[in-house]
């Protein structure tokens, strides 16, 4: 029973199309993250939200909405896609353990997104 | 803020020796501390963590790592590397930037090569 999971595993697309990216944790977690890893393998946060409410967005361009309909699920849809936004994105979940603390994260299989 | 700097980006071992692969962190307070492992073309799993426990943490597949605050030091070892080590580390620090709201900052990664 896998804990994250992300679809697609693998996205290929065209320049200036919009795309989205799905993510389902079963872990009852009430924080969600979304990293982006990209072509050195570097690992950076570009969003963070606990209990569907967005909490951290790290500079990450307009162009990248996530959406959190529930506690268990978070997407992220980006529009009119650039080269740059070549990479492998990583959704994961924690849970929030108060002041703060957190669990440690669980990571999805990741989604290889190459733009054209 | 929180970083982590993994000391050595290569390592590489032999098959049945010890492997080292160095972390120092820098954190205003007491840190959360983790190992993930990377596999080539696959997710992020978490190898151990550090949480104001034991200052000697165990993990899976016989790693460990000690946290040493005088030294700002995360080190993981294992005593005999096996082929199936063979993939990508990375150390990473947990930073909570505000009330309920959490990063993981990663290290560059370190890769670990296992010679026969």
């Amino acid at each position: 029973d896998t804990a994250v999971s992300q679809t697609p595993k693998y996205l290929v697309t065209q320049m200036g199309n919009d795309k989205s990216i799905k993510c389902e944790q079963n872990l009852g977690h009430d924080t969600m993250y979304w990293y982006k890893q990209d072509s050195k393998k570097f690992l950076k946060i570009m969003f963070s939200y606990n209990n569907k409410e967005l909490i951290i967005n790290e500079t990450v361009p307009n162009r990248f909405s996530p959406k959190s309909p529930d506690k268990a699920h978070l997407n992220l849809h980006i529009n009119s896609l650039e080269l740059g936004d070549s990479a492998v994105y990583f959704c994961a979940s924690s849970q929030f353990l108060g002041e703060r603390s957190w669990t440690e994260a669980f990571f999805g299989q990741g989604t290889r997104l190459t733009v054209v | 803020a929180q970083s982590v700097t993994q000391l050595d980006s290569h390592v590489s071992v032999s098959e049945g020796t010890p492997v080292l692969l160095r972390c120092n962190y820098s954190s205003s307070y007491s840190p959360s501390l983790f190992w993930y492992v990377q596999h080539p073309n696959k997710g992020l799993q978490l190898l151990l963590k550090y949480t104001s426990a034991a200052t000697l943490v165990k993990g899976i597949n016989g790693f460990e790592a000690e946290f040493k605050k005088s030294e700002t030091s995360f080190h993981l070892t294992k005593p005999s590397a096996h082929m199936s080590d063979a993939a990508e580390y990375f150390c990473v620090v947990s930073d909570p930037v505000r009330e309920y709201g959490n990063k993981l900052v990663f290290g560059a990664g370190t890769i670990l090569r296992v010679k026969s």
